[in-house]
């Protein structure tokens, strides 16, 4: 079946420019998850999704980075006034539920904040 | 935050030789998974390995888990070309957030 996909796979923009991130998880899981790999860095955790659940937003590192999810299924990442900082691979993950599962992640977006 | 901290973060070796590499975490874990990532894009599972586990192979994979000394290592058979990546350790300790580490860089020589 189909995997995690992510949109767009690139992304240039200039500072201080919005852009947003989508992400479709795989059909029927109900966790998604965002995390931000900066070059030649592990993972960092932004964002965690659980069905109607309040997000727990404690990995964003700033209030210009907001996410949603929408009927509980496509994610999308925005973040405001862009900085140079910002520069990452974006990646999106689901898994089938609470707890500790598997999560299959997405190709990412590779985002460029000249 | 990190928790997970590989070792080495680069390893080069001959195809057909064995890679080993090493996680080290800090605090109590419910679970700790491996995950492979290619050209700087997407992660794959690799395998899981629960905290009551100490040992699990899959295919030419073996992971070995000491609670004791909060260590993991992930051991590659037989190594092929196409097992070129960054290969990362992630800890779960319950609250469903993994924590990776900085990963290590394997380069397989033809």
């Amino acid at each position: 079946g189909a995997g995690v996909s992510q949109s767009p796979s690139n992304k240039v923009t200039e500072k201080g420019k919005d852009v947003e991130l989508r992400c479709d998880p795989i059909s029927g899981h109900t966790a998604l998850y965002w995390y931000r790999q900066s070059l030649g860095q592990g993972l960092e955790f932004l964002i965690y999704f659980q069905g109607n659940s309040a997000p727990d937003k404690s990995g964003l590192p700033s209030d210009r980075f907001s996410a949603e999810r929408t009927g509980g299924s496509v994610s999308t990442l925005t973040i405001q006034r862009t900085q140079q900082e910002d520069s990452a691979v974006y990646l999106c993950a689901s898994s089938p539920g609470y707890g500790s599962d598997t999560q299959y992640f997405g190709p990412g977006t590779r985002l460029t904040v000249l | 935050s990190q928790q997970g901290e590989e070792d080495p973060q680069a390893l080069s070796i001959q195809e057909g030789e064995n890679a080993t590499m090493n996680c080290s975490y800090k605090t109590s874990i419910n679970n700790l998974q491996w995950y492979r990532q290619n050209s700087g894009r997407g992660l794959v599972h690799l395998i899981l390995i629960r905290s009551n586990e100490r040992e699990k192979h899959s295919g030419r994979l073996r992971v070995t888990l000491d609670t004791s000394k909060k260590s993991s290592s992930l051991l590659i058979t037989a190594s092929r070309a196409a097992d070129t990546a960054s290969y990362f350790c992630a800890t779960d300790d319950g609250d469903y957030k993994l924590s990776f580490g900085a990963g290590t860089t394997v380069t397989v020589r033809a």
